[in-house]
């Protein structure tokens, strides 16, 4: 596609329970980027990845949030027993290395 | 650690007037500075960025922006504003390297009023 792909674009899930957010880059971008955007607040990085290799995760608030990017392109962030403090916009971005990053329009995540 | 102060949170400016966006920055070197703007149900959209060189730099839709080092500045202005403008503007500095783990402010929301 033209550009960076999130899905789904909307998640409802119970508190306690596993969700896998998607997100496709745009086709050939080596550089992908993880935020979270709580509600009312600017995005707050979580993770980096350059190619396959997830280079920073310092921004992972907890041992319950993973990413992965297997084969450098599509990836997916997973957050395991969820809880109410998750409930944010996740936005994915991806570019070229040291180029413009693109981002997508976010999976809004709701933990009822 | 790097840090964004974007002391606005509201906004408020009549369709045709000038805007002025204020942000501050915590940043040990030379920092990468950027603004964004975020219309309802879409992604961040990168407005321009500051690097290096020329300390007024030009963007899209008719924005710019001044690096000032020595009040740690990069406010974001517009001469004539329109109503398309309305939307969410956020300050963001970046380490060395640029686009990587970019600190983000906490926005400011832009109302434009006819």
């Amino acid at each position: 596609g033209a550009g960076v792909s999130q899905s789904p674009r909307y998640k409802v899930a119970k508190r306690g329970q596993d969700v896998a957010l998607r997100c496709d880059p745009i086709s050939g971008h080596v550089s992908l980027f993880w935020y979270q955007q709580a509600l009312g607040q600017g995005p707050e990085f979580l993770t980096y990845f350059q190619n396959e290799a997830q280079l920073d995760k310092s921004g992972l608030p907890s041992d319950r949030f993973f990413a992965e990017r297997p084969e450098g392109s599509v990836s997916t962030l997973k957050i395991q027993r969820t809880q109410q403090e998750d409930s944010a916009v996740y936005l994915c971005a991806s570019s070229l290395k040291g180029q413009e990053a693109f981002f997508g329009q976010g999976t809004r995540l709701t933990v009822v | 650690a790097q840090s964004v102060t974007q002391p606005d949170i509201h906004i408020t400016v009549s369709e045709g007037a000038s805007l002025e966006l204020r942000c501050n920055y915590s940043y040990g070197a030379t920092p990468y500075l950027f603004w964004y703007v975020q219309s309802p149900g879409q992604g961040l959209q990168l407005l321009l960025k500051y690097f290096s060189g020329d300390t007024l730099v030009q963007g899209i839709k008719g924005f710019e922006a001044e690096f000032k080092r020595s009040q740690s500045s990069f406010n974001l202005r517009k001469p004539s504003v329109h109503w398309s403008d309305a939307a969410e503007y956020f300050c963001a500095v970046g380490a060395s390297g640029g686009y990587q783990k970019v600190t983000f402010g906490i926005g400011t929301k832009l109302q434009v009023i006819p």
